[in-house]
This record gives C-alpha cells, sequence and structure tokens, in this order.
C-alpha cells in the first residue's frame, strides 16, 4: 500500500517570503500522479498542483511550484511571494495511474502541515 | 466552474441515529468518492463508487456505512446507527473518466454525534 508522509506539521513565513514545504511518499508504482491541496479555515479541499509521474519537468502553477524527485520518492511545494491568503492546512497526496482495478481513483493523504504567513 | 455539491452543510445528531450526507457531483463525473477527516487530523479514504457499485472501500467504511446513487445526480452515504467517533468532516468528490487529475471535491458536511 502506498503512504504519504509529511514530516513538518507546522511551518511558518513571512508575507512576500519563500516557503518550502515537505512531502515523501512510498510506493512500487512506477506511473502515478502527485497532488498538493489546499484546505483553509472553512475546510474546503482546493487543489493547489499536479504532478504526474512520467513528466521530469516541475509544474508550476503561479507562485507555487514543486520539485519532484522520482527516485528520492520526494515532492515538495514551494510557495514564493507568500500571501497571508495562503494561511491554510497543506495536504500532498498520492493516486495511481492505473486504470482500472480496486486501486483506481483513491487518493492517499499525508498528515497536512499548517502554514502560518506573519504579515 | 462545475462544483460538487453537499448537503447538509452541519448536521447534529444523536449517538445510535441513522444520518444520510447527500452530494450531488459534477454531472459528467463517472467516478464518486467519500472521504473523511476527523478535526484536525488527515483526509481518509472511505469508498469509491463506480458503474453503479463500490469499486473500492477502506477498513473504515464497515457494516454501518453504505452508499447509493439513487437518481442520476445523487450520491449518498449513510451511517446506519452513528457513534461518537463517527464526528468529523466528510466530503464527497467525484472525477472523470479519465482521472489523471485531482478530483473536485465538496465544500463537506460537518457531522457532529452527540
Amino acid at each position: 500500500a502506498q503512504t504519504v508522509t509529511q514530516s513538518q506539521p507546522e511551518m511558518s513565513v513571512q508575507e512576500a517570503e519563500t516557503v518550502t514545504l515537505s512531502c515523501t511518499y512510498d510506493t512500487s508504482e512506477s506511473d502515478y500522479y502527485l497532488f498538493w491541496y489546499k484546505q483553509p479555515p472553512s475546510r474546503q479541499m482546493i487543489l493547489v498542483i499536479r504532478q504526474e509521474a512520467y513528466k521530469q519537468q516541475n509544474a508550476t502553477e503561479n507562485r507555487f511550484s514543486v520539485n519532484f524527485q522520482k527516485a528520492a520518492k520526494s515532492f515538495s511545494l514551494k510557495i514564493s511571494d507568500s500571501q497571508l491568503g495562503d494561511a491554510a492546512m497543506y495536504f500532498c497526496a498520492y493516486r495511481s495511474a492505473k486504470a482500472g482495478g480496486t486501486s483506481y481513483g483513491k487518493l492517499t493523504f499525508g498528515q497536512g502541515t499548517i502554514l502560518t504567513v506573519h504579515p | 466552474e462545475p462544483e460538487v455539491t453537499q448537503t447538509p452543510s452541519h448536521q447534529v445528531t444523536q449517538m445510535g441515529q441513522e444520518v444520510i450526507l447527500r452530494c450531488v457531483p459534477i454531472s459528467n463525473h463517472l467516478y464518486f468518492y467519500w472521504y473523511r477527516q476527523i478535526l484536525g487530523q488527515k483526509v481518509e479514504f472511505l469508498v469509491s463508487f463506480y458503474n453503479n457499485e463500490i469499486s473500492e472501500k477502506s477498513e473504515i467504511f464497515d457494516d454501518q456505512f453504505s452508499v447509493e446513487r439513487p437518481d442520476g445526480s445523487n450520491f449518498t452515504l449513510k451511517i446506519r446507527s452513528t457513534k461518537l467517533e463517527d464526528s468529523a468532516m466528510y466530503f464527497c468528490a467525484s472525477s472523470s473518466l479519465s482521472g489523471n487529475y485531482g478530483y473536485t471535491f465538496g465544500s463537506g458536511t460537518r457531522l457532529t454525534v452527540v
């Protein structure tokens, strides 16, 4: 079974600074997808960024980028120019790319990292 | 942008009572899911549903839980006899057949069992 580990329960950053959230995962599969979700106090789950394992290029979405190290099974999220609205719980998640079967579509989440942004 | 709609947003129930949590997935999505998040903890998979049947369920999803797609639009989670430890946020999600992207999550139902 796949596992996802976020070793930083809490992180903080000054507004306009850069912060990196860590995530490692364990899988025997070669094809999969990785995601970062943001959960603000409203508790809505918002997709921040996604990465396909077969792509070597790191995904980027505006101020959010990832450092995907497939061999090391590491998937960190970098937030540049942090804003007060970035304050939230961030979850790393794994999804198998195997079509069909019994595990298709299930997301496995890490424990989450609470990000505080200081003005 | 299409949304996944969950109702109610908050439900309080007495221990032992049955509850039904409702979800309207995105109309052209074919895979449906329920997740649970106990306050302050990680999000846990409960069940996935495809082609009118359960495709996978976790060990949390015991006989007290059931899911149903009673018509072409709704997707429900029923808890037959609620326990205090069922108090959590319940998220519904749906995804398209291609599934190579993340899901769309609903805004959740906060269930409080007293």
